[in-house]
């Protein structure tokens, strides 16, 4: 079946620093990446997402590339901020006619001034 | 435009009182979702709507009740609420199967004593 691994939190960084999270899946198919983002007290929000092999998703700084070779999608910032605090999520859809999306446990990240 | 709305945010139950998680959204997608979200778990889908009328199950349905009232609603019912419940409750929609993105609510924080 579908899954999803991403590195274990929490990651605690200064702010500015590099940011990576890893990501690795199993799917069957051709899927879709998502990483989304939950601010404390809040729901899920679309960070960016990826839909086929070598597609890049970019928002508000954050990158990840779509690499089936490796079965990746690795989340990159060159410069994090206070308020990217946050849990990241890695998620796919291997679609078809599943309609599910698998999500990975989550990474808590603090970013300190 | 409110997006995905759920009500209660809050709710404290006894073990075996039932109570019904409400769900609406005004996008007009056609599939619904919803999911509990456990420390160290990420989010698991209990059932989906992929459309009006259907509705079916997803990894962790025991316990749990789906209605799709209308386009717009899609409630979640525990008829016997255990502890092993307590959780936080999402729910989602998307346009269309999975592999676009599913925006999600607020969240109901639910405890059972």
């Amino acid at each position: 079946g579908d899954s999803v691994t991403q590195m274990e939190g929490p990651v605690t960084l200064s702010e500015e620093a590099f940011l990576t999270i890893n990501c690795t899946y199993t799917a069957t198919g051709y899927p879709s990446l998502f990483w989304y983002v939950q601010y404390p007290g809040e729901g899920l929000q679309l960070l960016l997402k990826a839909t086929k092999a070598d597609d890049k998703g970019s928002n508000k700084g954050f990158e990840a590339t779509y690499r089936k070779e490796t079965t990746s999608f690795h989340l990159e910032k060159g410069s994090v901020q206070v308020s990217d605090s946050a849990v990241y999520f890695c998620a796919l859809n291997s679609g078809g006619s599943n309609y599910k999306l698998t999500f990975g446990k989550g990474t808590l990240l603090t970013v300190n001034p | 435009n409110a997006g995905v709305t759920q009500t209660p945010k809050f709710q404290v139950l006894k073990t075996g009182q039932s109570m019904t998680l409400q769900c609406a959204q005004d996008m007009n997608h056609n599939s619904m979702y919803w999911y509990r979200q456990d420390p160290g778990m990420g989010l698991r889908l209990i059932y989906y709507s992929a459309s009006e009328g259907t509705t079916d199950k997803g990894e962790v349905p025991n316990g749990y009740n789906v209605s799709r009232l209308n386009k717009r609603e899609f409630s979640l019912r525990l008829e016997s609420a255990a502890p092993s419940q307590t959780s936080v409750y999402f729910c989602a929609s998307s346009d269309q199967r999975g592999r676009n993105e599913q925006f999600f609510g607020p969240g109901t924080r639910l405890t059972v004593l």
